[in-house]
This record gives C-alpha cells, sequence and structure tokens, in this order.
C-alpha cells in the first residue's frame, strides 16, 4: 500500500455531523499535512501538524498523530455542505528533501 | 503577494504534439515541485527544483518529460510526443527554503492536460 493512505475513501454525511478520516503511512515523517480539492480544483492547505506534535485544532478541524502506529485523523466537526470535498494527507518524509507523498484521498459528501 | 501562478489552467493537445506548462512560484520562494494527479488519484510527485538546478527527479518518466526552472522566468515542465495516458492534472507547489520542513506547500491551481 502507499504512503498517506485514507480510510474510509468515501464518506457521506448530513450537515451538522462530525467527519473523521484517517490516514496511514510507512517511513519516518518530518511533518504531516491535510489538503482539501474541490473538484477539479487545486489543492487548499489545512493543517501542518509536525512530528513532535499529537494534537493540532484550526478553526472547526481537529488533527490527531501519532507517529507510533505511523497514523493521523483529520476530524470535521458540525460539517457544511461547503465542506463537500476530497480531502488528502501529504507526508515529509526524513528522507525525501521535502516532497510530499499523498494518498489517494478520501471524499466527503455533505448533504444539507 | 500572489500565490503560486501556474498556465495555462486547460490545455488540449493532439498525440504526437508538445506540452509546456508554465509554473511561477511565490514571491521569495526559489524552490519548485511539480506532482501528477491522475483521475481519481492523489497527487504523485515528479520533479523538485531549484534554481537552475535539478534536486531530485525520481519520480519523472523517464522519456519525454523534462523540466527546468532557468534563473529567470518561471519554471517550466515539458512533454513531448504526448500520449492520451499524459492527460491528468499537474501541480507546481513552491516552497522558500531547502525540501518543505515544517513549512506548509503552497499550491497553484494546476494545469488540466487532456490529449485527445
Amino acid at each position: 500500500s502507499q504512503q498517506g493512505e485514507e480510510d474510509p475513501q468515501a464518506l457521506s454525511i448530513q450537515e451538522g455531523e462530525n467527519a473523521t478520516m484517517n490516514c496511514s503511512y510507512k517511513t519516518s515523517i518530518n511533518n504531516l499535512q491535510w489538503y482539501r480539492q474541490n473538484s477539479g480544483r487545486g489543492l487548499v492547505h489545512l493543517i501542518l501538524i509536525r512530528s513532535n506534535e499529537r494534537e493540532k485544532h484550526s478553526g472547526r478541524l481537529r488533527v490527531t498523530l501519532d507517529t507510533s502506529k505511523k497514523s493521523s485523523s483529520l476530524l470535521i466537526t458540525a460539517s457544511r455542505a461547503a465542506d463537500t470535498a476530497s480531502y488528502f494527507c501529504a507526508t515529509d518524509s526524513t528522507d525525501s528533501w521535502g516532497k510530499l507523498q499523498f494518498g489517494a484521498g478520501t471524499q466527503v459528501v455533505v448533504t444539507p | 503577494n500572489a500565490g503560486v501562478m501556474q498556465n495555462p489552467r486547460h490545455l488540449v493537445r493532439r498525440r504526437g504534439q508538445e506540452a509546456r506548462l508554465r509554473c511561477s512560484p511565490m514571491k521569495g520562494h526559489s524552490h519548485v515541485y511539480w506532482y501528477r494527479q491522475l483521475p481519481e488519484e492523489g497527487l504523485k510527485f515528479m520533479v523538485y527544483l531549484q534554481k537552475e538546478n535539478i534536486i531530485d527527479e525520481s519520480g519523472m518518466p523517464k522519456e519525454r518529460f523534462s523540466a527546468e526552472f532557468p534563473k529567470e522566468g518561471p519554471s517550466i515542465l515539458r512533454i513531448q510526443q504526448v500520449v492520451r495516458g499524459d492527460s491528468a492534472a499537474y501541480f507546481c507547489a513552491s516552497s522558500p527554503t531547502m525540501g518543505q520542513l515544517n513549512t506548509e506547500a503552497f499550491f497553484g491551481q494546476g494545469t488540466r492536460l487532456t490529449v485527445v
């Protein structure tokens, strides 16, 4: 399986509910970043969490990082229809000169 | 301060033609990364460049693809003799320092290449 693999592949929820998605990776990392991509658009940076951090918040977003399990989670609280997008995690490995490795993403659909 | 600028946004080429994709990094950024995204997939690293230097091209196909980042002007990703399988979205990211250690990567809006 590839570095930065998201789970689930797709998620369908109603407005107001929380959405949780997970990311697993294989190598040692400097940091892990979460991005959002609306259909046919570019990537929007959401949060960067460093390898020595365990949790980070930004508005309705909460990211956790467990380096012992090589996994991260992204929680979107009180979801809105505008949160409908694909969400990607990307890892910056310690031996990779800063290039990012992306997973295939989680498609989130929030219905009103 | 403009973000990472990519042009064109959409590019249609016939099989066998050349495609040239441009990326102007954010002001003050001297490191550029190119990624390719196939439909329904995540981004795949292609190449990492500094001004006038290729640092890591491990993700570049061996043939037909080349990249440059001259002292003046944008970074160029060039695809010669395009084939249908080259159809994808190509994204550029820039950063101010070597690698992207603990700094977010700033991405452009991408160039969507369609080969007909």
